[in-house]
């Protein structure tokens, strides 16, 4: 059971604006970075956000993520059909001499 | 390029031990900057991390899992490995080896390999 809590799934048409809420605790999102991940089904997962806010090279600028107190959130901006996967955060626990967690991930359909 | 590639069993019977090992190429595992990750996901779910290691073995450990997980690092075939012991069905899972960043001052995992499926089955 995981401590970073998501909403399972989150849909739009394409052109719409998804955003994918993270919820945690002081001892993990509210002392760490937090990163999201992309995961197309039968596929390894693969880093769309890191640090908060930060985008890897080759990830478009439709995506962004932030991060406030004990929550963060993705925002997919101008939703295309290829951004159809599962999508993680994850950030370290100081809880329990340190571990990391991800979120319970949530589903995005493009409709 | 960084490349990381999983072997192992793929089918392991019950109350036995599974064992990967990960290989890593285009990046040192000697590195400071970098622990090196298990992360598994059972078939429909999500993501659990299993556990890290650091160049020197110093670990860190998924509290779930902490009693029946060993990981190792061998830093002249750069490589490091996992066991898994006393397994059930409840561990059939993909398994991924992972790099996680550490210089950006917490844990982050910034690099997948592509996985490989361990079944827990007599």
């Amino acid at each position: 059971q995981s401590v970073l809590t998501q909403p399972p799934s989150a849909s739009g048409t394409p052109g719409q604006r998804v955003t994918i809420s993270c919820s945690g605790s002081n001892s993990n999102i509210g002392s760490s970075t937090v990163n999201w991940y992309q995961q197309v089904p039968g596929t390894a997962p693969k880093v769309l956000i890191y640090s908060n806010n930060q985008r890897p090279s080759g990830v478009p600028d439709r995506f962004s993520g932030s991060k406030s107190g004990t929550s963060a959130s993705l925002a997919i901006t101008g939703l295309q059909s290829e951004d159809e996967a599962d999508y993680y955060c994850a950030v370290w626990d100081d809880n329990l001499n340190g571990h990391y967690v991800f979120g319970t991930g949530t589903q995005v359909t493009v409709l | 390029q960084l490349q990381l590639q999983e072997s192992g069993p793929g089918l392991v019977k019950p109350s036995e031990t599974l064992s990967l090992t990960c290989s890593v190429s285009g990046d040192s595992i000697s590195s400071n900057r970098y622990y090196w990750a298990w992360i598994r996901q059972a078939p429909g779910k999500g993501l659990e991390w299993i556990g890290s290691i650091y160049y020197n073995g110093n670990t860190y450990w998924s509290p779930s899992l902490k009693s029946r997980v060993s990981i190792s690092v061998d830093t002249s075939t750069n490589q490091f490995s996992l066991k898994l012991t006393s397994v059930t069905a409840a561990d059939t899972a993909v398994y991924y080896c992972a790099r996680e960043a550490i210089w950006t001052g917490f844990h982050d995992v910034d690099h997948w390999g592509l996985g490989t499926l361990v079944t827990v089955s007599s």
